[in-house]
């Protein structure tokens, strides 16, 4: 059972300051990873992906990725109160002729203003 | 930006009824996947479509699911007799390519009674 996990919170961190969410996920053959924002009750809406060893930046928002450690994290930094929500980490799985996302279960981020 | 739409946003319906949830990808997409979230749980793979046929399914997606894309742009799945833990947001989601990332819809709610 290929399996991605996260550390469900809640991570509380005061506005402008740096959130740091990890992933760790269990198939070692994924080569994409992706980082989803969840409102509550409202659909994932991607904000990074990366594939490759390293950082990736996007603005605000830095990917790293250690495939050796099987670890990805996601650094969002000035964060504001808008950045509350839950953030889905999610691995590509390859099946078939198509690939799928598992996901973790979240880490829900509340930045306090 | 093009979008992945998803009808209804809302649907109620009596336990052992059948109901149909519609999705139109992104026109240049060319892989459709469903997902479904139960409230409060991960979001959880369903069934991949590429080339207009299933290319993967998972344990959830029993004999009562099934998927179709009648006309090029609709891609739809049907629960025929629905069951009270069938009550979920269903996301349907598209991408054009190998490891690019999915892109999902609003979602709709179902709610079986």
């Amino acid at each position: 059972q290929k399996e991605v996990e996260q550390n469900s919170g809640p991570l509380s961190v005061p506005e402008g300051a740096i959130a740091s969410l990890n992933c760790t996920y269990s198939d070692r053959g994924s080569q994409s990873f992706f980082w989803y924002r969840q409102y509550s009750g409202k659909s994932p809406e991607l904000i990074m992906s990366i594939y490759s060893n390293g950082d990736k930046e996007d603005g605000r928002f830095t990917a790293q990725l250690n495939k050796a450690s099987q670890y990805v994290s996601l650094l969002i930094r000035d964060s504001q109160p808008s950045d509350s929500a839950t953030y889905l980490c999610a691995v590509n799985i390859y099946g078939g002729a198509t690939n799928k996302l598992i996901f973790g279960t979240g880490t829900l981020l509340a930045v306090q203003p | 930006e093009p979008e992945v739409t998803q009808t209804p946003s809302h649907q109620v319906t009596q336990m052992g009824q059948e109901v149909i949830l519609r999705c139109v990808p992104i026109s240049n997409h060319l892989y459709f996947y469903w997902y479904r979230q139960i409230l409060g749980q991960k979001v959880e793979f369903l069934v991949s479509f590429y080339n207009n046929e299933i290319s993967e399914k998972s344990e959830i997606f029993d004999d009562q699911f099934s998927v179709e894309r009648p006309d090029g742009s609709n891609f739809t799945l049907k629960i025929r007799s629905t069951k009270l833990e069938d009550s979920a947001m269903y996301f349907c989601a598209s991408k054009d390519s190998g490891n690019q990332p999915q892109h999902f819809g609003d979602g709709t709610r179902l709610s079986i009674l």
